[in-house]
């Protein structure tokens, strides 16, 4: 069975430092892990997907997230945050037998 | 620009009350998904199709909700009767889906149910 585990409800960066929003993942085949993004009052938009292809997999808005198979982790980063980067953030763990995931979702604070 | 559309946006009903919010997904998606968010339980996937057909609806409770797609271009959910502990936000997905598995979902703004 696959399951996904968001490691942190909460994080707060301050504007300018580095993001790191932690989620790890099982699951019996090769997955397809997503990152999706919800701003207040949105739906959810996609930032980025592992596909099985390169394993460093670049998104919209300066964010990129690393498939580390060892690790079972799939963690998403910015270097630098910005204000407007304040919203929910969910990973998605899909394997080929359609079932979905979604994580609980971190709530990601930037400090001015 | 191609967007998945959600109405109402918002609905306000009283207990017992029938409650339908239909979604338009992105001409020529072949997949429709239906989510629910609340603050205590989160996202949750109620139901999805796959070229109009059901494939899963176990996330949904059976004796009031439905959703069916009457077209590709139309799907609903119906809550009847509705009760207060159906207030949610609810959410409509596309996507394609050509060989199996699962790619990008589109999000609709969501509908905003409160029930009185």
């Amino acid at each position: 069975a696959q399951s996904v585990t968001q490691l942190d409800s909460h994080v707060s960066v301050s504007e300018g430092t580095p993001v790191l929003l932690r989620c790890n993942y099982s699951s019996s085949y090769s997955p397809s892990l997503f990152w999706y993004v919800q701003h207040p009052n949105k739906g959810l938009q996609l930032l980025l997907k592992y596909t099985s292809a390169a394993t460093l997999v670049k998104g919209i808005n300066g964010f990129e997230a690393e498939f580390k198979k060892s690790e079972t982790s799939f963690h998403l980063t910015k270097p630098s945050a910005h204000m407007s980067d304040a919203a929910e953030y969910f990973c998605v763990v899909s394997d080929g037998d359609d079932k979905i995931i979604f994580g609980k979702g971190t709530r990601l604070h930037i400090l001015p | 620009d191609a967007r998945v559309t959600q109405t109402p946006r918002h609905k306000v009903t009283e207990m017992g009350q029938e409650v339908t919010m239909r979604c338009q997904p992105i001409l020529g998606h072949n997949t429709v998904f239906w989510y629910r968010q609340t603050m205590m339980q989160g996202l949750e996937l109620l139901a999805y199709f796959r070229n109009r057909a059901p494939l899963d609806d176990s996330g949904m409770p059976k004796d009031r909700f439905s959703a069916e797609m009457p077209d590709a271009t139309l799907a609903t959910l119906k809550i009847q009767p509705s009760e207060p502990r159906d207030s949610a936000v609810y959410f409509c997905a596309s996507g394609l889906v050509l060989y199996g598995g699962t790619d990008t979902q589109y999000f609709g703004p969501g509908t905003r149910l409160t029930v009185l």
